[in-house]
């Protein structure tokens, strides 16, 4: 079964600092990668999607992610943090099985941007 | 406004009662899905529908039921079997043709039994 792992509760960084959300998957086959957003008592919001193509994904807010398939590992990345960024991350990958697909999310990690 | 939208967004249920969540779509999509979210644990798949009148039993059914009649609608049924279903409840949908694209979320609906 596909699966991904979130490593880390939370992550605290100061505003302005560059900040990093860990991801890593276990899949048989190519991995479809997701990363979403959660506000307080909001529903999900999609951020960036690896599919294939180029390691570096692109994607809303100033987001972007790193997939590496050595290290198995889907990283959420950002240059220089809003303490508006502080929020509940979720990692997924897309799993199938007899001809229904899903999506298999982490645990979540909160991130906490500090003024 | 395409868009998925998920009624009501805070529900009291109190123990021995049915109570049903709603979740429209207006996306066209086929695939619908519910999933159940607790602190630390992440989200749940509850059950999941790819097609009218289909649905199937995700990680944790038991003490849920749902109906598929109509492709905009796709209603979770918390039944008095569910021994601890206090949780934020989330609906989802996306294409059924295709792996890459992304599932659209509702706002959720949290439900607390009192």
């Amino acid at each position: 079964a596909q699966s991904v792992a979130q490593p880390e509760d939370q992550v605290n960084v100061a505003e302005g600092n560059p900040l990093t959300v860990k991801c890593t998957y276990s899949v048989s086959g190519n991995p479809y990668l997701f990363w979403y957003v959660q506000y307080p008592n909001r529903g999900l919001q999609f951020l960036l999607k690896y599919i294939t193509g180029d390691n570096l994904v692109k994607g809303s807010y100033g987001f972007e992610a790193e997939f590496n398939k050595s290290q198995t590992s889907f990283h959420l990345k950002k240059p220089s943090a809003l303490v508006s960024d502080s929020a509940l991350y979720f990692c997924a990958v897309r799993d199938i099985r007899r001809g229904f697909q899903k999506l298999v999310f982490g645990t979540g990690t909160r991130l906490l941007v500090s003024p | 406004d395409g868009g998925i939208t998920q009624s009501p967004k805070y529900l009291f249920r109190k123990e021995g009662q049915n109570v049903t969540l709603s979740c429209e779509q207006n996306l066209n999509h086929d695939a619908m899905y519910w999933y159940r979210q607790d602190p630390g644990q992440g989200l749940r798949l509850i059950y999941y529908s790819q097609i009218v009148n289909d649905f199937q039993k995700g990680d944790i059914a038991e003490g849920y039921s749902v109906s598929r009649e109509k492709k905009e609608s796709f209603p979770l049924t918390v039944t008095s079997a569910q021994k601890n279903p206090t949780a934020f409840y989330l609906c989802a949908s996306n294409r059924r043709d295709s792996m890459n694209t992304e599932a659209f979320f509702g706002q959720g609906t949290r439900l607390t039994v009192v």
